[in-house]
């Protein structure tokens, strides 16, 4: 149960894109749809941004995108914004039924 | 509106056992996967367990099968996670989680309550 693997930090100014990218393997990101991103910001809750890989939740922006290709799934924000500065984490179902998280992703908004 | 309430942390000697309760409103437990999921104070976020809606399946990381045990109490909409053989490696902010579309998808979280294991 390795985590899946993410940039440590990404920045990006207002108004720009950002990608952060979530690597795992066949036995997880690859071969499953199963892949959740969530936002989370000092001392709160983690926020669930995106699910199944494209999908987002009603009421979150549409400025958030995810996708994959491979093993890796990714997640956009487009025209970046101040409120967007958090932790990004990537989850996926596992081959061995399980989930298994990424190390987290700091955003900083220039 | 879905409310997830965790209780039951504290500080704990190693060797020991804790009990977390996460009481669920909102929607039946019945109907939903249910997990836990910890963050280590300052880092990143840890899955722990998940049982079914049914209560006909649960899974574990391996960092803790075998020591702690997931279940549900329907009468009461409420979680649990026992927690035996505790270690120092299991201090974190334990986060309870109810699925969403699949049992896979944690959609909801509750805020969360702290377990020190520290002698």
């Amino acid at each position: 149960q390795s985590a899946l693997t993410q940039p440590a930090s990404v920045s990006g100014s207002p108004g720009q894109s950002i990608t952060i990218s979530c690597t795992g393997s066949s036995s997880d990101v690859g071969n499953y749809n199963y892949v959740s991103w969530y936002q989370q910001r000092p001392g709160k809750v983690p926020k669930l941004m995106i699910y199944d890989v494209t999908n987002r939740p009603s009421g979150i922006s549409n400025r958030f995108s995810g996708s994959k290709s491979g093993n890796t799934a990714s997640l956009t924000i487009s025209g970046l914004q101040a409120e967007d500065e958090a932790d990004y984490y990537c989850t996926s179902y596992t081959s061995s039924n399980t989930l298994v998280f990424g190390g987290g992703t700091k955003l900083t908004v220039l | 509106q879905v409310q997830l309430v965790e209780s039951g942390g504290g500080v704990v000697q190693p060797g020991r056992s804790l009990r977390l309760s996460c009481a669920a409103s909102g929607f039946t437990l019945s109907t939903y996967g249910m997990h836990w999921v910890r963050q280590t104070p300052g880092k990143g976020l840890e899955w722990v367990a998940v049982t079914w809606y049914d209560g006909t399946k649960e899974y574990y990381a391996d960092s803790v099968k075998g020591r702690f045990t997931i279940s549900g109490d329907n009468s009461k909409n409420t979680l649990y996670l026992q927690m035996n053989s505790l270690r120092a490696e299991d201090t974190a902010l334990y986060y309870c989680g109810r699925g969403g579309t699949h049992v896979w998808l944690i959609e909801y979280w509750g805020q969360g309550t702290l377990v020190t294991v520290s002698s």
